[in-house]
């Protein structure tokens, strides 16, 4: 089965540096999302992304927050300027098409510890 | 926006007794219904979900009901075993328009299933 592949599973960082996460959305899906869970809390959106461009992103997803496609595989979200509250595991996810629910997946996660 | 309510926030049932999570939601353009199994450490994974054009959707031991007009969906688990304990979360979506198919959760609910 297709997975969503997310790198590193787990990133510790400096109060202040700057991280990147990686993601491996399916071949074929063409929306993209990353979401993010403080522990023991809900899984909150962050943004959404299609045809190279943000299409909705939540209050969370301030100007410390970016996401990019630079290439045909992979999708980034980069904060600029970690604070101890970005600690969270951050998922990405990718969905086929806009309203194909089975194609809306998960990866494993990246956890990011901020110190 | 959306907003989702999930009760209880935690359940204990003894093994082979029924589990009933309930959820409610606010934006009544929502009109798809997941619910993610989420085990310790680990991402969240469909186990089943529901459209407005259906009442009652059942898929082995789980089902989901869901009451359009008062705006809430339930998730029964029948014959728990032990391998149902986890954490699960009810979403929304309306699916439609330019949402992107942002999924708003709830805050979850630990299921323990004591053998």
């Amino acid at each position: 089965e297709p997975e969503v592949t997310q790198t590193p599973s787990h990133q510790v960082t400096q109060m202040g540096q700057e991280v990147i996460l990686r993601c491996v959305p399916i071949s074929n899906h063409l929306y993209f999302y990353w979401y993010r869970q403080i522990l023991g809390q809900k899984v909150e959106f962050l943004v959404s992304f299609y045809n190279n461009e943000i299409s909705e992103k939540s209050e969370i997803f301030d100007d410390q927050f970016s996401v990019e496609r630079p290439d045909g595989s992979n999708f980034t979200l980069k904060i600029r300027s970690t604070k101890l509250e970005d600690s969270a595991m951050y998922f990405c996810a990718s969905s086929e098409t806009q309203g194909k629910a089975h194609g809306y997946t998960f990866g494993s996660g990246t956890r990011l510890t901020v110190v | 926006g959306e907003n989702v309510e999930q009760h209880p926030s935690t359940l204990s049932v003894q093994e082979g007794d029924s589990a009933v999570i309930k959820c409610t939601y606010s934006d009544s353009a929502s009109n798809y219904f997941p619910w993610y199994k989420q085990e310790l450490g680990k991402r969240p994974q469909l186990i089943i979900d529901i459209r407005s054009n259906v009442g009652e959707k059942k898929d082995q031991r789980i089902a989901v009901t869901l009451n359009k007009t008062a705006k809430h969906f339930s998730l029964h688990i029948t014959e728990t075993q032990p391998e149902d304990s986890a954490v699960y979360f009810c979403a929304a979506t309306p699916n439609s328009g330019g949402s992107n198919y942002k999924l708003t959760f709830g805050k979850g609910t630990l299921l323990t299933v004591n053998p």
